[in-house]
């Protein structure tokens, strides 16, 4: 099955900085690439996503990007705003075939300093 | 609101109590999802459904488990012989069959076995 693997499990930044997060995975199958944000207590929440046919994909501050060689993706936050803390997940997903089942990353708590 | 909600947001039980929590989709998403959030763990996938029907089940999901969906439209799970290794926040995502990879989540329930 897919294993997907996410890095740093913390990240701290000041504000206006960049964040990185990045992922891999394990099956060249998956297809599509998801971002979700989760606050405390309550449930993930999509924020941006990448097919594989496009290497990169951005909206507004948020922007992701893929290597379907290497079979890692990647989520860039610029100008980090202190409201941009939670904790983000990477999944990985194959569409054609798998009608639901997506494989999470395990995290990472982003913490953006005021 | 027409998000996905969940009831109860926090349940306490008992070790060998049973447990029963509801999911209520977003009203055009046939399909429904359900999976376990362990801390610092990314959601790990469980059950889905397609309409009324169970099309696929983790490995996750032991004899103790069982999700229904009777009508297509809200659904259950059901942990019968409680564990303490079933605390966990178990999370319900729907989607649109023809986007089943855009998953909504709702804000899950925090299980709690003492």
């Amino acid at each position: 099955g897919e294993n997907v693997e996410q890095h740093p499990s913390t990240l701290s930044v000041q504000e206006g900085d960049s964040a990185v997060i990045k992922c891999t995975y394990s099956d060249s199958a998956s297809n599509y690439f998801p971002w979700y944000k989760q606050e405390l207590g309550k449930g993930p929440q999509l924020i941006i996503d990448i097919r594989s046919n496009v290497g990169e994909k951005k909206d507004q501050r948020i922007a992701v990007t893929l290597n379907k060689t290497a079979k890692h993706f990647s989520l860039h936050i610029t100008e980090t705003q202190p409201e941009d803390s939670a904790v983000y997940f990477c999944a990985a997903f194959e569409f054609n075939t798998n009608a639901g089942k997506s494989t999470f990353g395990d995290g990472t708590t982003l913490t953006v300093k005021p | 609101d027409t998000g996905v909600s969940q009831d109860p947001r926090h349940k306490i039980t008992k070790r060998g109590q049973n447990v029963t929590f509801r999911c209520d989709p977003i009203s055009e998403h046939n399909r429904l999802y359900w999976y376990r959030q362990t801390l610092g763990q990314g959601p790990e996938f469980l059950t889905y459904f397609q309409n009324e029907a169970q099309l696929e089940k983790s490995r996750l999901l032991s004899d103790r488990f069982s999700a229904e969906r009777p009508k297509g439209s809200f659904s259950t799970l059901e942990i019968q012989r409680t564990e303490q290794g079933d605390s966990a926040m178990y999370l319900c995502a729907s989607s649109l069959p023809v986007r089943s990879y855009e998953q909504y989540f709702g804000p899950g329930t925090r299980l709690t076995v003492t």
